[in-house]
């Protein structure tokens, strides 16, 4: 059974600190996404990794791909209100028929 | 339309009633998919549709869940003789390709369903 591991759960930090999320299997995935959402809304797509040791930057967010293409990493630099919300990480199972999500992680960032 | 539309955004429901939940994916995207959210449980996978067959139901969690795929377009998740267990939100994606490894998955704001 494929799944996906995210730590920490929850996450409570000041602006302007960094933080990191992370997504990790034990199984190999072809590619992760990480998807945001916000309270009321589905969630929106963020980054697809696809190449193991792919590091992808989008603007003060960093994700990156483990070299054995089974864990994933999200770095956010000097945090901001605006990145609040529950960050997931999602992989395509085995049959390519759907994509699996791990838990999320819920980020608080306040003023 | 623009984005993917799901009703209603809140349903609540005496247990043992049938509920159904609608979605209307973005035009063209022949790959839609069904997915419950719970409180603290993420998003749990139910049913995949390529066009209006269902290659992959194996995420539904018991025979009281169905869905359909009309014109290759809306579909219909159907809920009968609901469970408080039922309540979640229930999230519809679809993605322009079947491939969901390298494709974007675009999700409706989701319905909200309450069993009382």
């Amino acid at each position: 059974t494929q799944l996906l591991e995210q730590s920490p759960q929850f996450l409570s930090i000041q602006e302007g600190e960094n933080l990191t999320v992370y997504c990790n299997s034990s199984s190999v995935f072809s590619s992760l996404q990480w998807y945001r959402q916000e309270p009321g809304e589905g969630p929106v797509l963020l980054v697809t990794v696809v190449t193991g040791g792919e590091v992808k930057k989008l603007k003060r967010l960093t994700f990156q791909f483990g070299d054995a293409r089974k864990d994933s990493s999200l770095h956010i630099t000097a945090a901001q209100p605006g990145d609040t919300g529950l960050y997931l990480c999602a992989g395509a199972n085995q049959a390519g028929t759907a994509l699996i999500f791990g838990k999320g992680t819920t980020l608080s960032v306040s003023s | 339309g623009a984005g993917v539309s799901q009703s209603p955004s809140n349903k609540v429901t005496e247990k043992g009633k049938d509920v159904e939940l609608r979605c209307d994916p973005i035009s063209g995207h022949t790959a839609l998919y069904w997915y419950r959210q719970s409180l603290g449980q993420g998003l749990e996978f139910l049913i995949y549709f390529q066009g209006n067959s269902a290659p992959d139901k194996s995420g539904l969690p018991s025979d009281r869940f169905s869905a359909e795929r009309t014109g290759g377009s809306v579909s219909t998740l159907t809920i009968q003789r609901t469970q408080q267990e039922d309540s979640a939100v229930y999230l519809c994606a679809s993605s322009l390709k079947a491939s969901t490894a390298y494709t974007e998955a675009f999700f409706g704001q989701g319905t909200r369903l309450t069993v009382v």
